[in-house]
């Protein structure tokens, strides 16, 4: 089954820096999801992209889906504190098929 | 709106014993999704339920069963406990199904000794 890989694994960057994390995945897609999870804790849901969209944003996060490279990147400008998470991407091919979730990538924002 | 809640938030078992878990979806949601979360192996699907019927079901041994209820309610329960069925689980529910935007609950924490 498809899975997303996060990349890179862990990230530290300064407080105001921008943040980039990579999804590549290995079967065509219906949806491209992420999600962030605060330590321990349950996930929430950050953007949804659909197959034939190519960029979403919304407030400091802007997604990006190229789906002949298989990929997707997140990007959150002007990071925070507060944004200290693991950062997490699933796919579905559609049909209500189960999502399938990357490993995530473990952001560290440093004030 | 009441967000999803799972019950209970921690659990300590000990191996060969039993253990049911709850999660309530949030309201008029009626896809409920069990998710199994370990350093190791991530996040793993377990099941998911629409409508009082199983839809998909993960790549999880027969000790592993769930069950939705006719107000949406979802339990799950783990028989013959392993020390490597310690984990967080999670339920999400959504409006149709995985292909939607899933709301998380907070989890349970599993710790089997």
């Amino acid at each position: 089954s498809q899975q997303g890989e996060e990349d890179p694994q862990a990230l530290s960057i300064q407080e105001g820096e921008n943040a980039t994390m990579n999804c590549s995945y290995k079967t065509s897609i219906n949806n491209l999801q992420w999600y962030r999870q605060n330590s321990g804790r349950g996930l929430v849901h950050l953007i949804l992209i659909r197959s034939n969209e190519r960029e979403k944003h919304s407030g400091r996060l802007r997604v990006t889906l190229d789906t002949s490279k298989k990929s997707s990147s997140l990007l959150i400008t002007a990071s925070r504190a507060a944004d200290t998470a693991s950062y997490f991407c699933a796919t579905d091919d559609g049909g209500n098929t189960p999502l399938v979730f990357g490993k995530g990538t473990r952001l560290s924002v440093i004030a | 709106k009441a967000g999803v809640t799972q019950t209970p938030r921690y659990l300590i078992k000990t191996r060969g014993q039993q253990v049911t878990l709850s999660c309530s979806p949030i309201s008029g949601h009626r896809s409920v999704s069990w998710y199994q979360q370990t350093p190791g192996q991530g996040l793993q699907f377990l099941f998911e339920y629409f409508s009082e019927t199983q839809r998909n079901k993960g790549n999880f041994p027969g000790r592993f069963s769930g069950r939705q209820f006719s107000n949406s309610r979802s339990e799950m329960n783990v028989s013959t406990l392993e020390l490597g069925d310690s984990a967080l689980y999670l339920c999400a529910s959504s409006w149709t199904g995985t292909n939607y935007e899933q709301y998380f609950g907070p989890g349970t924490r599993l710790t089997v000794t």
